[in-house]
C-alpha cells in the first residue's frame, strides 16, 4: 500500500535551516513526490515536485531558500534562513495508479 | 495563470447530498493529460484526496469513499462538479478542487478552498 510518512511537528530558528523527511512505504521507494505548504489558515501552496534522483522543479514564485533532495525512500524539503513566513504546514503528496496520497503533514515552528 | 475557485453550500443537513462546483481558468480540460481534483481539510487535521478528472473524462476515486462520490466535467463551462452522498458530522471539512498537469505528475495549482459544515 502507497503511504507517507511525516514527522508530525517541526521546529527551527529564524535564520537557521530546517530539512523535513517524507517516507515513502516499502516498495515504493522510487516515486517521485510532490511538496505543498499550507500557511495558517491558508489554502495549500504547491512548492516543488522532487523525483528519487533528487532532481526537482519549483513552482512559480517559490523562493531559492527552499530545496528537495531525496535518499533511498526518503524524501526531503530543506529551508534554508527560515523567515517567520515559513512557519507552516508542510504536506508531501505522491500518486500511484489511479490514486493520490499525502502524508500527515508536518507542523513547522520558527522560533 | 491558472485559477480555481470552488461554490457550494456553506451548510449542510445529514444525510442530504453535497454538490460543489469548481470554476477554473488559465487552462483546458480538454488539454491531453490534464486533470481536475477534489481534496478535503476536516478542521486542524491532513489533506485527504478524494477524486480525479481528467481530459479523456477518464475518472478516479479515493477507494474509501467511492460509493459516495461523483465527478463530472463541462469542459465548456471550464467547470468540474463533485457530489458526496449522505453527508455525515464527520465530513465537515474545508473541500479544495486543484489542477494537475498530467496522471505522473503533482498537483500544482490549487483552489482556495470551501468550507462545508455538516449539521442538522
Amino acid at each position: 500500500q502507497l503511504v507517507l510518512t511525516q514527522s508530525p511537528s517541526a521546529s527551527a530558528s529564524l535564520g537557521a535551516s530546517v530539512k523535513l523527511t517524507c517516507t515513502l512505504s516499502s516498495g515504493h521507494s522510487s516515486y517521485a513526490i510532490a511538496w505543498h505548504q499550507q500557511q495558517p489558515e491558508k489554502g495549500p501552496r504547491y512548492l516543488m515536485k522532487l523525483n528519487s534522483d533528487g532532481s526537482h522543479s519549483k513552482g512559480d514564485g517559490i523562493p531559492d531558500r527552499f530545496s528537495g533532495s531525496s535518499s533511498g525512500a526518503e524524501r526531503y524539503l530543506t529551508i534554508s534562513s527560515l523567515q517567520s513566513e515559513d512557519e507552516a504546514d508542510y504536506y508531501c503528496q505522491t500518486w500511484g495508479t489511479g490514486t493520490v496520497v499525502f502524508g500527515g503533514g508536518t507542523k513547522l515552528t520558527v522560533l | 495563470q491558472i485559477t480555481l475557485k470552488e461554490s457550494g453550500p456553506t451548510l449542510v443537513k445529514p444525510t442530504q447530498t453535497l454538490t460543489l462546483t469548481c470554476t477554473f481558468s488559465g487552462f483546458s480540460l480538454s488539454t491531453s493529460g490534464v486533470g481536475v481534483g477534489w481534496i478535503r481539510q476536516p478542521p486542524g487535521k491532513a489533506l485527504e484526496w478524494l477524486a480525479l478528472i481528467y481530459w479523456d473524462d477518464d475518472k478516479r476515486y479515493s477507494p474509501s469513499l467511492k460509493s459516495r462520490l461523483t465527478i463530472t466535467k463541462d469542459t465548456s463551462k471550464n467547470q468540474v462538479v463533485l457530489t458526496m452522498t449522505n453527508m455525515d458530522p464527520v465530513d465537515t471539512a474545508t473541500y479544495y478542487c486543484a489542477h494537475r498537469p498530467g496522471p505522473r505528475g503533482p498537483i500544482d495549482y490549487w483552489g482556495q478552498g470551501t468550507l462545508v459544515t455538516v449539521s442538522s
